[in-house]
Order: structure tokens, then sequence, then C-alpha cells
């Protein structure tokens, strides 16, 4: 596994701003995904951060409401954008490829957002 | 569309008892499985996977059943201890969907009592 932290752990916003959260891992990793978890439902994946190129988003997350960025191997990072109430959620970052089974993924602790 | 669902969004299980937490997915292009442990303020914390080429998985208390006929899977938690209490979540994923990308049920909340 890898150790994977995130920043900040929570915060408190006004609509209309924006936030950036980090996400870092202490090893280089191959995937790196972001996933938001809205009050009483799953976790959804928000997109996947591809390193020096485009993330590549799911179906309902478009790039001006959530831009991504991965620098590096060890790296990213996931804005909220314009913010209204409807974006309180807690937001996840997960790294995969690590162990011998691809698919298994790893998580942050998350960040807890509130959008007042 | 929730392609993963976990009906039960509570279970309660004493102390030395089995705890049976149950998945249903949708998709028949899922080929990996994946069940994850969630503390209050935590992330999910990975427990224990399953290969659709498989039917049963074991890893100490732990062991993963996969029916893929029923597409149905369900873990099994012998003794359930007090540790245990945590949300319990199902993950499935395909190698032909957003990279190995995890589509996840709602979760069951599980309280083992002493």
């Amino acid at each position: 596994s890898a150790v994977i932290s995130q920043k900040p752990s929570r915060d408190i916003c006004q609509r209309g701003t924006s936030l950036t959260i980090q996400c870092q891992v202490d090893s280089q990793v191959t995937m790196m995904f972001w996933y938001r978890q809205q009050p009483g439902q799953s976790l959804t994946l928000i997109a996947t951060a591809n390193q020096g190129s485009e993330a590549t988003y799911e179906s309902g997350f478009v790039i001006d409401k959530f831009p991504i960025s991965r620098p590096n191997l060890t790296f990213s990072t996931l804005t909220v954008s314009n913010m209204s109430p409807e974006d309180s959620s807690i937001y996840l970052c997960s790294v995969g490829g690590l162990g011998r089974i691809y698919n298994e993924q790893f998580f942050g602790p998350g960040t807890r957002l509130t959008v007042l | 569309d929730q392609q993963v669902k976990q009906n039960s969004p509570s279970l309660s299980v004493q102390e030395g008892r089995i705890s049976i937490l149950n998945c249903d997915y949708t998709n028949s292009m899922f080929d990996y499985f994946l069940w994850y442990k969630k503390y209050p303020a935590e992330g999910p914390t990975f427990l224990i996977s399953i290969s659709s080429i498989k039917d049963k998985n074991e890893d100490g208390r732990f062991t993963v059943f996969l029916n893929k006929s029923a597409k149905h899977l369900s873990l099994h938690i012998v003794p359930s201890q007090p540790g245990d209490s945590a949300v319990y979540f199902c993950a499935a994923s395909s190698n032909s969907n957003s990279g190995y990308a995890l589509n996840f049920g709602k979760g069951t909340s599980l309280l083992v009592t002493p």
C-alpha cells in the first residue's frame, strides 16, 4: 500500500468561491483518482488524474467545475470551483496499480467540505 | 444509475457471531470486486477482494463469496468483534471501463455489540 495524505482535512466555504484540495502520496503511483461522497450516498468517481495530460472525467463532471492537475506521479490537486451548497461532500483521492492486483485502490483520509 | 447495490443500510450483530453483508450488481462486465471498511473521519480501507474467476476468497476472519449467476456477493465476518463496527462498502470494477475505476454501493453500517 501507500501513505496518502490530503489537505485540507476539512473546510467551510462560502458559495461562489473555489477550494483546491491536495493529494500527496509517499511513492510514485500509476493511477490516481478523485471521488466524491455526498451525504448518505456512495462514493462516486469524479475523474482519473492523468500525469502530464488532461484528466478523464466521468459523466456528469466537467473540467470547468472540477479542474484537476497531476504534475508528477506523487501529487494531484482537485479544485471545486464556484461552489454551491450542493458541493458539500467528502472528497477523496485514491491510488491504484500498486500491488499485485491492479484493481485494488487505496484511499486518502478525505476532505470534508461544507459550502454555506 | 446505481450499478452496485447494498440494500441493507445497517446491520447489528452480537460479538462472536457471524456478520453477513450483502451486495448486488447489475453490470455483467464487472470482473473484480472489493470490500472496503470505513471509520468516521477516515478514508475507506481496503479489506478483501475477489476476481470473477473465483467464487470464494478467505483472509483470516473475512471471507467473500461471489455468485456470478445471481450477480451477488457477500462478506462474512466470523467471529465478529466490536472493532469491526464500521461502514462497509462493496465496490466493483471492470478492466474495460475508466481504467479500473471503482463503482461503489452506498454502504452498510455494521454495529457489533458486546
